[in-house]
């Protein structure tokens, strides 16, 4: 079990330009999700894949936003023509895919900064 | 729907004190609660999770934490604070019909005092 990771963990942009995340998930984990935490506050859910299926986008995440999971390993996030509102700390996480509720394991974060 | 709420901003206690970090929950249907940490600029670990069974659940790092339904809490409590304890704390609720997603509260940051 190597973790969650995030690539890149730091990012500098300036508004207008697109930016790519990604994530790869623990490997026997089906679920993902992505996550946007600013400061003093929690985690917010951006969108959710079971395996290759993107099965819920919360409306946060505007048509700007978009996020794949090709073969359903590793996930991208792609945020174009970036707003200074879109500054934040963005994490992604996986779990199992069983009934019963399961803890998700957090990577340790993409942060974006938006000049 | 589903929400968590962290009453307080910041947990100031004395190392070697008992520590407890508040939440309240509301949900409909059954609670599934957990706890997260998160250190400086380190992802959020996971500490311990409610489903069901007994209301006192034990985590990691000697972190427990108590379920009350009659007063929806799920405080964190940590008998002895160690001084490398000092991080934020979330708490959270799944989401009902919400695929498993998590709503967060904002946080509380603990401050062990050495």
């Amino acid at each position: 079990d190597t973790g969650v990771s995030q690539d890149p963990r730091h990012k500098i942009t300036k508004r207008g330009q697109n930016v790519t995340f990604r994530c790869d998930p623990i490997s026997e984990h089906n679920r993902l999700y992505w996550y946007r935490q600013t400061l003093g506050q929690g985690p917010e859910f951006l969108t959710y894949f079971q395996n290759e299926a993107q099965l819920e986008k919360s409306r946060l995440l505007s048509d700007r936003f978009s996020a794949e999971r090709p073969k359903g390993s590793f996930s991208t996030l792609e945020i174009q023509r970036t707003e200074q509102g879109d500054s934040a700390m963005y994490l992604c996480a996986s779990s199992r895919g069983l009934l019963a509720p399961r803890e998700q394991y957090f990577g340790p974060g993409t942060r974006l900064t938006v000049t | 729907a589903q929400s968590v709420a962290q009453p307080e901003d910041q947990v100031n206690v004395a190392e070697g004190n008992p520590l407890t970090v508040k939440c309240t929950y509301s949900v409909s249907g059954n609670p599934y609660l957990f706890w997260y940490v998160q250190y400086p600029n380190r992802g959020l670990q996971f500490l311990l999770k409610y489903i069901t069974g007994d209301n006192l659940v034990k985590g990691s790092y000697g972190f427990e934490a108590e379920f009350n339904k009659s007063q929806t809490s799920f405080h964190l409590k940590k008998p002895s604070a160690l001084v490398s304890d000092s991080a934020l704390y979330f708490c959270a609720v799944r989401v009902l019909y919400g695929n498993n997603r998590l709503a967060f509260g904002k946080g509380n940051q603990v401050v062990v005092i050495p």
